[in-house]
């Protein structure tokens, strides 16, 4: 099945621990995103990336880091949580060309 | 990116055609209409996206005004499985743009 898989669903952690939140599609699209939902405050991008090892900043891009070494996966890595990205992340990706990206089922992040 | 306007919230009862508005008045000429939804605890799905013409596809279609300005997504017979947040969304960059930006969409509820 074609799908979007993000790890874990849900992940409660403490301020300043890193963490990693894999992404991985099956679907050999190039384009990937991740994005992070906030209530009243829709959705935000903050990184995306056009291909391996090509990436940019999104809207949001501050205290997170992306890498794009493989094609399928596009991990987000939070250095140093804080509470301030508590918040549900979802990861997309597209094939060039395509207009319909595909999204992951998200990740619930708790930062206490 | 142009903003677009939609009501926070409708009502339907199933089995009844449903019709989503929006307003994108700022609209330019190479922006896309795409719309997304997002069922409770799930990532956005894509449903449709259009340029001038009015378009159709197995899950709903897409009425588009004539001076773009506003567009229409028409859910043929809504079932409960329909209840969702349904964003209407403008890309630039001939729609393959690297960023989506969601607005805070319209709720549907579906009831019997």
């Amino acid at each position: 099945e074609a799908q979007v898989t993000q790890n874990p669903r849900y992940l409660i952690t403490v301020t300043g621990k890193k963490l990693t939140v894999t992404c991985s599609q099956n679907m050999n699209h190039e384009y990937m995103s991740w994005y992070r939902q906030d209530p009243g405050l829709g959705l935000r991008q903050i990184y995306y990336s056009m291909n391996v090892e090509v990436t940019d900043k999104g809207d949001v891009p501050e205290g997170y880091k992306v890498s794009r070494k493989e094609k399928r996966n596009f991990p987000l890595i939070l250095e140093s949580p804080s509470p301030n990205q508590t918040s549900l992340y979802f990861c997309a990706s597209r094939s060039t060309g395509s207009y319909g990206y595909t999204f992951g089922s998200g990740t619930r992040l708790t930062v206490v | 990116d142009a903003k677009t306007t939609q009501p926070n919230s409708m009502e339907s009862n199933e089995e009844e055609p449903v019709h989503l508005p929006c307003n994108h008045s700022t609209i330019s000429g190479t922006d896309y209409i795409h719309w997304y939804r997002q069922l409770p605890s799930q990532g956005p799905e894509y449903v449709i996206h259009g340029l001038t013409s009015n378009v159709n596809n197995r899950m709903a279609s897409l009425a588009i005004a004539e001076d773009r300005k506003s567009s229409t997504l028409i859910l043929h017979r809504a079932t409960l499985r329909d209840a969702a947040v349904y964003y209407c969304i403008l890309s630039s960059r001939g729609g393959t743009a690297s960023k989506l930006t969601f607005g805070t969409g319209t709720r549907l509820q579906v009831t019997l």
